[in-house]
C-alpha cells in the first residue's frame, strides 16, 4: 500500500532552533509539494520539485526556509532558526504531473510544528 | 494565492440528510479535484473532474462541474457521522509555457454530521 512517509509528525522545539522535516514520496511520482496549513491561512504551497528540480519556492520566506531533494525518495524542508510564528501543520504532497494534467495528490500525515 | 472558495465555510447536518458544498474558482481549468480532510490527518484524494465532464459520482458522491460559472458543487448523500470533516477543492490551470503544473486551493468547508 504505497503512501508519503513524513517525519517527525510531531515537533516542539524553542525559538531559534534548527528544524528539519523529511517526506518520502510515493515511488514513481515526479512531483512533490511542500505545503504549510494554518487555520488563518489554509493550505500554502511553499515550493515543489519536478524530478527532483526546484520549481517554485515563491512561497517559502527564503531567509529561514530552504527544501531540497536529495534523491528520489527523500526530500527535506528546513527552518533555519525557527520562529512562534512557523508554528503550524507541514504537509508533504507527491504525484505524477505530465503536461496535460495534474493528477490526484498523495498526502502525507503532516508534521505538526510548535515553536515556543 | 487561493483561487477556490469554498461555500458554505462550515456545515451541521443530521446523519441521513444530504450534504452540499460548492466551490468557485477564478480561471480556466484543466480539471477540479475534491479532496477530505479528517482531523489531524492528511487530506485524501476524492475525486477528479475534467474540463469537458458535468457530472461524476463516486459512491455516495456526486461532483458536478459548471464552467461557464466557474462552480463545482459536491454533494454527499446520505451522510454518516464518519463523513465529519474538511472538504476542499483544487484546481489545475490548463498547461501554458509560462506556468509550472501545480495544483490551487480553496479554504475548504468544514462539515459535521450529527449522529
Amino acid at each position: 500500500d504505497a503512501r508519503v512517509t513524513q517525519t517527525p509528525r510531531h515537533k516542539v522545539t524553542e525559538m531559534g532552533q534548527e528544524v528539519t522535516m523529511r517526506c518520502q514520496p510515493i515511488l514513481g511520482h515526479n512531483t512533490v509539494f511542500w505545503y504549510r496549513q494554518t487555520m488563518m491561512q489554509g493550505l500554502e504551497l511553499l515550493a515543489y520539485f519536478r524530478n527532483r528540480a526546484p520549481l517554485d519556492d515563491s512561497g517559502m520566506p527564503k531567509d529561514r526556509f530552504s527544501a531540497e531533494m536529495p534523491d528520489a525518495t527523500l526530500a527535506t524542508l528546513k527552518i533555519q532558526p525557527s520562529e512562534p510564528r512557523d508554528s503550524a501543520v507541514y504537509f508533504c504532497a507527491s504525484g505524477l504531473v505530465l503536461d496535460a494534467n495534474t493528477g490526484e495528490l498523495f498526502f502525507g500525515e503532516g508534521s505538526r510544528l510548535t515553536v515556543l | 494565492s487561493q483561487q477556490g472558495e469554498e461555500d458554505p465555510q462550515a456545515l451541521s447536518i443530521q446523519e441521513g440528510e444530504n450534504a452540499t458544498m460548492n466551490c468557485s474558482y477564478k480561471t480556466s481549468i484543466n480539471n477540479l479535484q475534491w479532496y477530505r480532510q479528517n482531523s489531524g490527518r492528511g487530506l485524501v484524494h476524492l475525486i477528479l473532474i475534467r474540463s469537458n465532464e458535468r457530472e461524476k459520482h463516486s459512491g455516495r458522491l456526486r461532483v458536478t462541474l459548471d464552467t461557464s460559472k466557474k462552480s463545482s458543487s459536491l454533494l454527499i448523500t446520505a451522510s454518516r457521522a464518519a463523513d465529519t470533516a474538511s472538504y476542499f477543492c483544487a484546481t489545475d490551470e490548463p498547461y501554458n509555457a509560462g506556468n509550472n503544473r501545480k495544483l490551487i486551493w480553496g479554504l475548504g468547508t468544514s462539515l459535521g454530521v450529527n449522529p
